[in-house]
Protein backbone atom coordinates (compact mmCIF):
# COMPACT_ATOMS: atom_id res chain seq x y z
CA UNK A 1 0.00 0.00 0.00
CA UNK A 2 1.30 3.32 -1.20
CA UNK A 3 -1.49 5.68 0.01
CA UNK A 4 1.10 7.91 2.08
CA UNK A 5 4.77 7.65 1.48
CA UNK A 6 7.75 9.17 3.61
CA UNK A 7 11.38 10.08 2.95
CA UNK A 8 13.84 9.41 4.03
CA UNK A 9 12.84 6.59 6.17
CA UNK A 10 15.83 7.05 8.49
CA UNK A 11 17.55 10.23 9.23
CA UNK A 12 20.92 10.51 11.48
CA UNK A 13 21.81 14.35 11.67
CA UNK A 14 23.73 16.38 14.46
CA UNK A 15 22.61 19.10 16.08
CA UNK A 16 23.66 22.03 13.95
CA UNK A 17 21.83 20.33 10.82
CA UNK A 18 19.46 21.55 8.78
CA UNK A 19 17.39 19.04 7.58
CA UNK A 20 13.86 18.23 5.52
CA UNK A 21 11.28 14.90 5.83
CA UNK A 22 9.01 14.89 3.11
CA UNK A 23 5.39 13.28 3.26
CA UNK A 24 3.53 12.70 0.17
CA UNK A 25 -0.53 11.42 -0.46
CA UNK A 26 -2.09 9.81 -3.01
CA UNK A 27 -5.55 9.71 -1.89
CA UNK A 28 -6.85 12.99 -2.81
CA UNK A 29 -7.02 13.89 1.13
CA UNK A 30 -7.49 17.20 2.01
CA UNK A 31 -6.03 16.80 5.42
CA UNK A 32 -2.51 16.33 6.48
CA UNK A 33 -0.83 15.86 9.86
CA UNK A 34 2.59 15.45 11.36
CA UNK A 35 3.22 12.97 14.65
CA UNK A 36 6.07 12.22 17.14
CA UNK A 37 6.08 8.45 18.31
CA UNK A 38 9.01 8.39 21.30
CA UNK A 39 9.67 5.22 22.58
CA UNK A 40 6.94 3.90 25.02
CA UNK A 41 4.22 7.10 24.61
CA UNK A 42 1.80 7.60 22.75
CA UNK A 43 1.57 9.64 19.40
CA UNK A 44 1.95 13.32 19.65
CA UNK A 45 -0.23 15.47 17.32
CA UNK A 46 2.07 17.90 16.07
CA UNK A 47 0.35 20.10 13.06
CA UNK A 48 -2.51 19.31 11.03
CA UNK A 49 -3.17 21.32 7.50
CA UNK A 50 -6.45 21.38 5.78
CA UNK A 51 -6.17 22.20 1.80
CA UNK A 52 -2.63 23.55 2.72
CA UNK A 53 -3.84 25.74 5.47
CA UNK A 54 -2.15 25.11 9.19
CA UNK A 55 -5.17 24.51 11.17
CA UNK A 56 -3.33 23.45 14.58
CA UNK A 57 -0.11 23.61 16.22
CA UNK A 58 0.23 21.77 19.69
CA UNK A 59 2.84 23.93 21.02
CA UNK A 60 5.34 22.46 18.97
CA UNK A 61 9.07 24.00 19.29
CA UNK A 62 9.83 26.41 16.45
CA UNK A 63 13.21 24.56 15.51
CA UNK A 64 10.02 22.33 13.99
CA UNK A 65 8.87 23.97 11.30
CA UNK A 66 5.87 22.69 8.96
CA UNK A 67 5.06 23.41 5.09
CA UNK A 68 2.28 22.08 2.99
CA UNK A 69 2.85 23.33 -0.81
CA UNK A 70 -0.48 21.91 -2.35
CA UNK A 71 -2.85 19.22 -0.59
CA UNK A 72 -1.06 16.30 -1.45
CA UNK A 73 2.64 17.55 0.31
CA UNK A 74 3.74 17.92 3.40
CA UNK A 75 7.36 19.06 4.78
CA UNK A 76 8.59 19.39 8.23
CA UNK A 77 11.88 21.47 8.37
CA UNK A 78 14.33 20.36 10.90
CA UNK A 79 17.06 22.73 12.84
CA UNK A 80 19.45 22.80 15.50
CA UNK A 81 17.62 20.10 16.70
CA UNK A 82 17.91 18.39 20.14
CA UNK A 83 18.50 14.44 21.27
CA UNK A 84 15.57 14.46 22.76
CA UNK A 85 13.86 14.85 19.47
CA UNK A 86 15.05 11.93 18.10
CA UNK A 87 11.57 9.41 17.42
CA UNK A 88 9.54 8.48 14.53
CA UNK A 89 8.09 10.71 12.74
CA UNK A 90 4.51 9.64 11.23
CA UNK A 91 2.77 11.84 8.60
CA UNK A 92 -1.02 11.25 8.37
CA UNK A 93 -3.66 12.16 5.87
CA UNK A 94 -7.77 12.62 5.96
CA UNK A 95 -10.41 13.28 3.79
CA UNK A 96 -11.00 16.23 5.51
CA UNK A 97 -10.00 17.35 9.13
CA UNK A 98 -12.77 16.20 11.02
CA UNK A 99 -12.46 14.12 14.20
CA UNK A 100 -15.13 11.50 12.26
CA UNK A 101 -12.88 10.56 9.31
CA UNK A 102 -9.83 7.55 10.02
CA UNK A 103 -6.79 8.61 9.12
CA UNK A 104 -4.02 6.94 7.16
CA UNK A 105 -0.65 6.94 8.42
CA UNK A 106 3.21 6.71 6.35
CA UNK A 107 5.60 4.65 7.10
CA UNK A 108 7.63 7.12 9.58
CA UNK A 109 10.77 8.89 9.73
CA UNK A 110 13.07 7.15 12.10
CA UNK A 111 15.14 10.33 13.11
CA UNK A 112 18.54 10.15 15.32
CA UNK A 113 19.93 13.33 16.24
CA UNK A 114 23.59 13.30 17.59
CA UNK B 1 -3.84 12.55 34.14
CA UNK B 2 -3.64 12.15 30.38
CA UNK B 3 -6.63 12.49 28.45
CA UNK B 4 -6.67 8.53 27.21
CA UNK B 5 -5.27 6.21 29.61
CA UNK B 6 -4.74 2.55 28.75
CA UNK B 7 -3.29 -0.77 30.25
CA UNK B 8 -0.08 -0.78 28.75
CA UNK B 9 -0.13 -5.26 29.21
CA UNK B 10 1.72 -6.75 27.86
CA UNK B 11 -1.67 -9.09 28.01
CA UNK B 12 -0.07 -12.30 27.00
CA UNK B 13 -2.78 -15.07 25.64
CA UNK B 14 -3.06 -18.56 23.94
CA UNK B 15 -4.09 -18.79 20.55
CA UNK B 16 -7.88 -19.23 20.73
CA UNK B 17 -8.53 -16.78 23.73
CA UNK B 18 -10.83 -14.64 23.73
CA UNK B 19 -9.32 -10.97 25.38
CA UNK B 20 -10.39 -7.57 26.19
CA UNK B 21 -9.12 -3.89 26.04
CA UNK B 22 -10.37 -0.97 28.08
CA UNK B 23 -9.84 2.81 27.37
CA UNK B 24 -11.20 5.45 29.42
CA UNK B 25 -11.00 9.36 28.36
CA UNK B 26 -11.60 12.07 30.39
CA UNK B 27 -13.12 14.92 28.12
CA UNK B 28 -16.77 14.33 27.98
CA UNK B 29 -16.36 16.16 24.47
CA UNK B 30 -14.89 13.66 22.64
CA UNK B 31 -17.01 13.26 19.70
CA UNK B 32 -15.32 10.20 17.79
CA UNK B 33 -13.43 6.93 18.83
CA UNK B 34 -11.15 4.32 17.39
CA UNK B 35 -9.17 1.60 17.81
CA UNK B 36 -6.08 1.30 15.52
CA UNK B 37 -3.33 -1.20 15.33
CA UNK B 38 0.10 -0.41 15.04
CA UNK B 39 2.76 -3.65 14.88
CA UNK B 40 6.30 -3.60 15.87
CA UNK B 41 7.95 -0.57 14.05
CA UNK B 42 5.16 0.08 11.49
CA UNK B 43 2.52 2.72 10.84
CA UNK B 44 -0.51 2.80 13.15
CA UNK B 45 -3.34 1.59 11.06
CA UNK B 46 -7.64 1.34 11.57
CA UNK B 47 -8.69 -1.62 13.04
CA UNK B 48 -11.98 -0.03 13.59
CA UNK B 49 -14.19 3.10 14.42
CA UNK B 50 -16.81 2.36 17.66
CA UNK B 51 -20.03 3.49 17.30
CA UNK B 52 -22.69 4.44 20.15
CA UNK B 53 -24.49 1.58 19.41
CA UNK B 54 -21.26 -0.48 19.58
CA UNK B 55 -20.23 -2.54 16.21
CA UNK B 56 -18.74 -5.99 15.44
CA UNK B 57 -16.12 -6.80 12.86
CA UNK B 58 -15.85 -11.01 12.60
CA UNK B 59 -13.67 -11.64 15.70
CA UNK B 60 -13.60 -7.76 16.68
CA UNK B 61 -16.12 -5.91 19.06
CA UNK B 62 -15.91 -2.17 19.85
CA UNK B 63 -18.16 -0.67 22.16
CA UNK B 64 -18.74 2.46 24.00
CA UNK B 65 -20.12 3.54 26.70
CA UNK B 66 -20.41 7.44 27.25
CA UNK B 67 -21.53 7.82 31.02
CA UNK B 68 -19.03 5.80 32.18
CA UNK B 69 -16.68 7.57 29.00
CA UNK B 70 -14.48 4.24 28.21
CA UNK B 71 -14.51 2.14 24.86
CA UNK B 72 -13.70 -1.21 25.00
CA UNK B 73 -12.05 -3.99 22.36
CA UNK B 74 -12.93 -7.85 22.62
CA UNK B 75 -10.82 -9.83 20.14
CA UNK B 76 -12.42 -13.46 19.79
CA UNK B 77 -10.65 -16.83 18.86
CA UNK B 78 -7.33 -15.42 18.81
CA UNK B 79 -4.48 -16.06 16.23
CA UNK B 80 -0.94 -15.36 16.38
CA UNK B 81 -1.23 -12.57 13.44
CA UNK B 82 -3.19 -10.34 16.60
CA UNK B 83 0.08 -9.43 18.03
CA UNK B 84 0.54 -6.02 18.35
CA UNK B 85 -0.10 -2.88 20.29
CA UNK B 86 -3.69 -1.71 20.17
CA UNK B 87 -4.31 2.23 20.00
CA UNK B 88 -7.42 4.05 21.92
CA UNK B 89 -7.59 7.08 19.76
CA UNK B 90 -10.14 10.23 20.74
CA UNK B 91 -10.70 12.90 18.52
CA UNK B 92 -12.69 16.01 19.40
CA UNK B 93 -13.09 19.74 18.21
CA UNK B 94 -10.37 22.20 20.48
CA UNK B 95 -9.94 25.60 20.65
CA UNK B 96 -8.10 26.08 17.65
CA UNK B 97 -9.15 23.43 15.83
CA UNK B 98 -9.88 19.33 15.78
CA UNK B 99 -7.77 16.89 18.35
CA UNK B 100 -6.84 13.88 18.08
CA UNK B 101 -5.29 11.70 21.14
CA UNK B 102 -3.84 8.31 21.12
CA UNK B 103 -3.72 6.34 24.18
CA UNK B 104 -0.15 4.92 24.78
CA UNK B 105 -1.61 1.55 23.41
CA UNK B 106 -1.80 -1.92 24.97
CA UNK B 107 0.47 -4.39 23.80
CA UNK B 108 -1.18 -7.94 22.64
CA UNK B 109 0.97 -11.24 22.24
CA UNK B 110 -0.42 -14.25 21.20
CA UNK B 111 1.09 -17.34 22.18
CA UNK B 112 0.45 -20.88 19.88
Amino acid sequence: ETGVTQTPRHLVMGMTNKKSLKCEQHLGHNAMYWYKQSAKKPLELMFVYSLEERVENNSVPSRFSPECPNSSHLFLHLHTLQPEDSALYLCASSQNPSPSYEQYFGPGTRLTVT
Amino acid sequence: RKEVEQDPGPFNVPEGATVAFNCTYSNSASQSFFWYRQDCRKEPKLLMSVYSSGNEDGRFTAQLNRASQYISLLIRDSKLSDSATYLCVVARRGTGGFKTIFGAGTRLFVKA
